[in-house]
């Protein structure tokens, strides 16, 4: 079974930096793109980035708003993909997801919640 | 970037009765191998989402045949042909086709 398990979310002072984990199993990750998303306190879902699989590239994809805060990267042989994110601001409080896929992204994991906040 | 919209944004069900959701995106989602990826998602309450529908209308493996999507540029459609209590929650399209990816803002079903 397909399984993502996000974590290292937690509460955060602004302008401090936080890497969050997405550990997979169930299929072969080093063959899969992966999907950060988030999802604000009682708003609607939001692209985070994305990162290739080694095959094509393991290039990444940033959502605009977030470009020169945030990097994804992945280690395959530990089939985790991560998201750094650095000068974090009140408004990045969200439960983050990842997921699998690129363009059809699924599962998704549990979400990690991040709380920036003095 | 591609401005998806959902109508209506509150949908007040019947048990037993069919719904609808649209959603329109600002431009074609069709992409350059012939796909379209629109894709639709469940979000009951707590719980993180689940996509139901992918490519505007293949059913994902374990949800019930009552969900099913249609809709073909940039006019799409998901019906429950038979609400039943458990579909409760947001109800969200999501466009690939072009980046960056793109959410409707979400239909929220409830009883």
């Amino acid at each position: 079974e397909v399984h993502l398990v996000e974590s290292g979310g937690g509460l955060v002072q602004p302008g401090r930096s936080l890497r969050l984990s997405c550990t997979a199993s169930g299929f072969n990750f080093g063959d899969a793109s992966m999907n950060w998303f988030r999802q604000a306190p009682g708003k609607g879902l939001e692209w985070v980035g994305f990162i290739r699989s080694k095959a094509y590239g393991g290039t990444t994809e940033y959502a605009a708003s977030l470009k020169g805060r945030i990097t994804i990267s992945r280690d395959d042989s530990k089939s985790i993909a991560y998201l750094q994110m650095d000068s974090l601001k009140t408004e990045d409080t969200a439960v983050y997801y990842c997921a699998r896929g690129a363009r059809l992204p699924d599962p998704w994991g549990q979400g990690t919640l991040v709380t920036v906040s003095s | 970037d591609v401005v998806m919209t959902q109508s209506p944004l509150s949908l007040p069900v019947t048990p037993g009765q069919p719904a609808s959701i649209s959603c329109r995106s600002s431009q074609s989602l069709v992409y350059s191998d012939g796909n379209t990826y629109l894709n639709w998602f469940q979000q009951r309450p707590g719980q993180s989402p689940r996509r139901l529908i992918y490519k505007v209308s293949n059913r994902d493996s374990g949800v019930p045949d009552r969900f099913s999507g249609s809709g073909s540029g940039t006019d799409f459609t998901l019906t429950i042909s038979r609400v039943e209590a458990e579909d409760v929650g947001v109800y969200y399209c999501m466009q690939a086709t072009h980046w960056p990816i793109t959410f409707g803002p979400g239909t929220k079903v409830d009883i």
